[in-house]
């Protein structure tokens, strides 16, 4: 079983739309969760942290975490074209002292005009 | 607004030979990893390192692979002999608290290539 699962995509929603990214994760005891945005041939860009079950906002960007169901989101609002790229999942807990980030393959995102 | 740097951007290197890559961690992080991106997979973890010493490693991270703090600015990745199968992207990443809110700072990334 992976450990940090991502459909890969693409996720293709037109400008303006709400874009909905989706992660599960094996292990229980992961304790913080982290969306990172990675433009092609870049590296990843930390956009949200999560610890707590709920919702967390940051303008148009919300992180969602559901610790029972193992399974967190990213909602971004009034998608634009610059939001195109992949969303990556990335997880750390108490087994790996929070040193290691185990990250997902990433969804694309494509945000047509 | 303060960010982790890398160097070289690209390196080229034959099969065999060793390659050392740099980064200059946030100034005031304490804690350093490394991680690799084969192209078309996904990010994973090398090593991290704080206080002078590695404190978490991968299965990944084996002999041929060693890191340093040289100076109090660097973080180097040291890949004693090359193989082909080392070509990535290798991201150096800091932050300033191991614990569970670790937010880990990425750097541009060194392209290597081993031919």
């Amino acid at each position: 079983q992976k450990e940090v699962e991502q459909n890969s995509g693409p996720l293709s929603v037109p400008e303006g739309a709400i874009a909905s990214l989706n992660c599960t994760y094996s292990d229980r005891v992961s304790q913080s969760f982290f969306w990172y945005r990675q433009y092609s041939g870049k590296s990843p860009e930390l956009i949200m942290s999560i610890y707590s079950n709920g919702d967390k906002e940051d303008g148009r960007f919300t992180a969602q975490l559901n610790k029972a169901s193992q399974y967190v989101s990213l909602l971004i609002r009034d998608s634009q074209p610059s939001d195109s790229a992949t969303y990556l999942c990335a997880v750390n807990g108490v087994n790996t002292g929070f040193q290691k980030l185990v990250f997902g393959t990433g969804t694309r995102l494509l945000v047509s005009p | 607004e303060p960010e982790v740097t890398q160097t070289p951007s690209h390196q080229v290197t034959q099969m065999g030979q060793e390659v050392i890559l740099r980064c200059v961690p946030i100034s005031n992080h304490l804690y350093f990893y490394w991680y690799r991106q084969i192209l078309g997979q996904k990010v994973e973890f090398l090593v991290s390192f704080y206080n002078n010493e590695i404190s978490e490693k991968s299965e990944i991270f084996d002999d041929q692979f060693s890191v340093e703090r040289p100076d109090g600015s660097n973080f180097t990745l040291k890949i004693r002999s090359t193989k082909l199968e080392d070509s990535a992207m290798y991201f150096c990443a800091s932050s300033d608290t191991p614990r569970e809110y670790n937010e880990q700072f990425f750097g541009p990334g060194t392209r290597l290539t081993v031919l």
